[in-house]
Formats: C-alpha cells, sequence, structure tokens
C-alpha cells in the first residue's frame, strides 16, 4: 500500500512570494490532515478535512494560508504571501476516518529567505 | 492550558535502561492516546496507542493511562541507541501534540 505522497520536498522562495504545497493520501482515507512543525517543536494542526469538507481550521493563518481539498482526495496548501517565520516542514497526514492512526508524508521542508 | 504537555528534555538514558517518557492533557474527554516516535529530519511514525486506564504492552514499549490523573507515559526497556529520537504524545479524537520529549540513549 503506498504511503502519503508530498511534493516538493524542499523548497526555497523569498518573503513575500507564494509558494504551494501537494498532498496525495492513502487510497480510500477521508481524513486529511496539514501540520506546519517548526524547528524543536511538535507539529501544530493547521488544517483538517474530513472528504472534501473543513472539519477544523482555527490555527490556520487565514490572512495568508489557504488549503483545498477538491474531490475529497489530493489537497494543497498554499501560502501568500509568505513571511520568514513560516520556514518549517510542512507535513500531511491521512486516515480512515478521525479516531484511526494517522499516516504522515515525508513533509515539505520550506526556508523563507 | 495548553492541551498536551511534554518536558521537552532532553532525555537522557544510558543503553540497557528504561526511559520514561510522560504526558499530561487537559481534555478530560479524552479516552485514548497515539505515541509517535519522530527521527531527526523524519516524519512521525506510530509506535503506541492506548484506548483505556491502566497499561499496555508491546515489546519493550508500555504505555500507561492514567485518566483520573490526567496523564499518559510511555517506558521503553531495554534502551537501544536506536531508540533516540523525539517522542510525541496526541490524544486520538484529535491529533494535536505537545512540543515531544527529545530522548537519547547513549552506548
Amino acid at each position: 500500500e503506498a504511503g502519503v505522497a508530498q511534493s516538493p520536498r524542499y523548497k526555497i522562495i523569498e518573503k513575500r512570494q507564494s509558494v504551494a504545497f501537494w498532498c496525495n493520501p492513502i487510497s480510500g482515507h477521508a481524513t486529511l490532515y496539514w501540520y506546519q512543525q517548526i524547528l524543536g517543536q511538535g507539529p501544530k494542526l493547521l488544517i483538517q478535512f474530513q472528504n472534501n469538507g473543513v472539519v477544523d481550521d482555527s490555527q490556520l493563518p487565514k490572512d495568508r494560508f489557504s488549503a483545498e481539498r477538491l474531490k475529497g482526495v489530493d489537497s494543497t496548501l498554499k501560502i501568500q504571501p509568505a513571511k520568514l517565520e513560516d520556514s518549517a516542514v510542512y507535513l500531511c497526514a491521512s486516515s480512515l476516518e478521525s479516531t484511526r492512526i494517522k499516516y504522515f508524508g515525508p513533509g515539505t521542508r520550506l526556508l523563507v529567505l | 492550558q495548553k492541551e498536551v504537555e511534554q518536558n521537552s528534555g532532553p532525555l537522557s538514558v544510558p543503553e540497557g535502561a528504561i526511559a520514561s517518557l510522560n504526558c499530561t492533557y487537559s481534555d478530560r474527554g479524552s479516552q485514548s492516546f497515539f505515541w509517535y516516535r519522530q527521527y531527526s529530519g523524519k516524519s512521525p511514525e506510530l509506535i503506541m496507542s492506548i484506548y483505556s486506564n491502566g497499561d499496555k504492552e508491546d515489546g519493550r514499549f508500555t504505555a500507561q493511562l492514567n485518566k483520573a490523573s490526567q496523564y499518559v507515559s510511555l517506558l521503553i526497556r531495554d534502551s537501544q541507541p536506536s531508540d533516540s529520537a523525539t517522542y510525541l504524545c496526541a490524544p486520538r479524537k484529535k491529533l494535536t501534540f505537545g512540543k515531544g520529549t527529545l530522548l537519547t540513549v547513549n552506548p
């Protein structure tokens, strides 16, 4: 069974630029999560989708971050414009449903200069 | 109050010793928990889940849940250098993590 796929794996941009990350969850997984992990900290939940609907986006900085999960499968997370403090690893995870085991993708490492 | 709190460490133990990792939580409604392990530069991976009060053992790992005191712990027996990683706990219903505890096992 293929795991959670993410791309790109690394991205370097300058502040005020925009960037987008892509996630393909494990086949059949209804729940998809985006996390931000700053160096030395635990992953912080940004947004949770159930199929193509948003369950929780309370910690998503909506003035600059947006996410969508069209058709309830793949998801994209966008930052526009990026700030220096957005430098982090962005992790995507999926699960069959919200109370089941979450599987993480390899992450996208973002550096904002 | 944060939903999940962990001592960020680092916790250093000699090879072969028992490593004890602790996590406290604020939501009394949390009934079950996951423990994830995260190697440096890698993504978290699930190592244990615990769904009820008491202990659950899996090989060298034992998870303990005490709902009355609102804490969950992970014991690693016969610690190995390969156990050196950050350990994260999270409630099963809502995967919100604490900072994690960095464990170093010294040969």
